[in-house]
């Protein structure tokens, strides 16, 4: 099974309006981490948001906010107010014990002016 | 601080040649990470280093792909000898102490090998 799976490979967003970029994983380690990063055209990768699996409450930075449901593994990712600078591909990873990243294949989010 | 440095940032080679990608991770960062990224693959873990000392290698993908870290502000990732399909954007990542902390991604270094 995918440890992540991104199933929207394409959204358009109206700027100004939110958007949810959705994130199912697949784990049985009880204690793990998910991370969202952004990477726009240029190709620079940029972390954006961390939720741990036994955080209580809903990670959120600035505009980005992660809609955590545990026992559906689900950790989506919320853009409030889009803006056009959030054109770019979106990745959702998980982080089991060992340290490393297992990356989704990517959400590629426009918005629209 | 400047960030995780990663060069050259282009890189064209032909078949056969030998391949070396490097990068300083940030200053006081002990866990060091190599990724791969490709349209057929999506971003993938090659290897990475705590305090020097490689610890997951299984990413890599034959032999023809070594790694070191002699020092903890430096690393190499080495393809030789390198083949098309290794045409990719490598990119270094480091974190200090792993778990639950985000990593740095470095620029990337693009490759390709005709």
């Amino acid at each position: 099974a995918q440890k992540i799976t991104q199933t929207q490979p394409g959204m358009f967003v109206q700027e100004k309006e939110a958007v949810t970029l959705d994130c199912t994983y697949d784990t049985s380690d009880p204690s793990y981490g998910l991370f969202w990063y952004k990477q726009p055209s240029s190709g620079e990768m940029i972390f954006l948001i961390y939720q741990g699996s036994y955080d209580q409450q809903n990670a959120t930075e600035g505009r980005y906010s992660l809609n955590f449901q545990k026992a559906r593994k689900s950790a989506n990712l919320v853009i409030s107010a889009s803006q056009l600078g959030d054109s770019a591909m979106y990745f959702c990873a998980i982080q089991e014990y060992g340290n490393k990243l297992v990356f989704g294949a990517g959400t590629i989010l426009r918005v629209k002016s | 601080d400047a960030g995780v440095i990663q060069s050259p940032r282009h890189e064209v080679t032909e078949m056969g040649q030998e391949v070396t990608l490097r990068c300083k991770p940030i200053s006081g960062h002990d866990y060091l990470f190599w990724y791969r990224q490709t349209m057929m693959r999506g971003l993938e873990l090659l290897i990475y280093f705590n305090n020097n000392v490689p610890i997951d290698d299984s990413g890599m993908p034959e032999d023809r792909f070594s790694a070191k870290m002699p020092n903890a502000s430096f690393s190499t990732l080495k393809i030789q000898p390198s083949e098309p399909r290794d045409s990719a954007v490598y990119f270094c990542a480091s974190s200090f102490q792993g778990q639950d902390f985000e990593q740095f991604f470095g620029p990337g270094t693009r490759l390709t090998v005709l």
